[in-house]
């Protein structure tokens, strides 16, 4: 069993249509969470970083964690042709800057205009 | 965010050639840094963490002599991909922690080997 499932889509919406995507995990030691986007061949860049279970808003993102089911959300309000890419969800254990990521398999999304 | 440059972007290689990528943290200081390959439609999946001043921490798997780290200074890793073969075609990614455990990636460097 994967530490992080991540349903890999690909998941299509049309323009305005608010998005969720989901990871569960199993090592109930992660901590700290995080989203990724990433566009074709470009590095991941970080959307979302949140420790608490509870929600954080910025801007038309929000992300979700749930510790206890060991569930986390980013939800997409508004969608937008741009926000197509593959979104990743990340976990880590350790608080310092050598701890390593757990990365889900990532969703590909496309907005269609 | 914190700024992350790795460079080239895009590099073609004959076989049995070495490739130079450079990953630097542009305002920070980066203790650590950590290297990923990914393949089409695949996550990322690490291959060496990188420290400063001492010797990189290869995955299982991964083949310290055919892709070798340096991290000299507190900006710079590299990684240097030995006697390329057409099987090392792929994309390479860096990242660093610039604040406690928060990963900035840099753009990544897609290595064609011919």
């Amino acid at each position: 069993q994967k530490e992080v499932e991540q349903d890999p889509g690909p998941l299509s919406v049309p323009e305005g249509a608010i998005v969720s995507l989901n990871c569960t995990y199993s090592n109930s030691a992660f901590q700290y969470f995080m989203w990724y986007r990433q566009y074709s061949r470009k590095g991941p860049e970080l959307l979302m970083y949140t420790y608490s279970s509870g929600n954080k808003e910025d801007g038309r993102f929000t992300a979700q964690v749930d510790k206890s089911s060991k569930y986390i959300s980013l939800f997409i309000r508004d969608s937008q042709p741009s926000d197509s890419a593959t979104y990743l969800c990340a976990m880590i254990i350790g608080e310092t800057s050598g701890s390593r990521l757990t990365f889900g398999e990532g969703t590909q999304l496309t907005v269609n205009p | 965010g914190a700024v992350v440059s790795q460079h080239p972007s895009w590099v073609i290689c004959k076989s049995g050639t070495s490739v130079k990528i450079e990953c630097r943290s542009l305002d920070f200081q980066a203790t650590t840094m950590f290297w990923y390959r990914q393949f089409p439609k695949q996550s990322l999946m690490l291959m060496a963490t990188s420290n400063e001043g001492s010797k990189a921490t290869y995955e299982q798997g991964v083949e310290k002599d055919k892709f070798l780290i340096n991290h000299a200074s507190l900006t710079l890793s590299t990684l240097t991909v030995t006697s390329a073969h057409p099987e090392d075609s792929s994309f390479y990614i860096c990242s660093s922690g610039a604040t406690k455990n928060i990963q900035y990636f840099g753009a990544g460097t897609r290595l064609s080997v011919l």
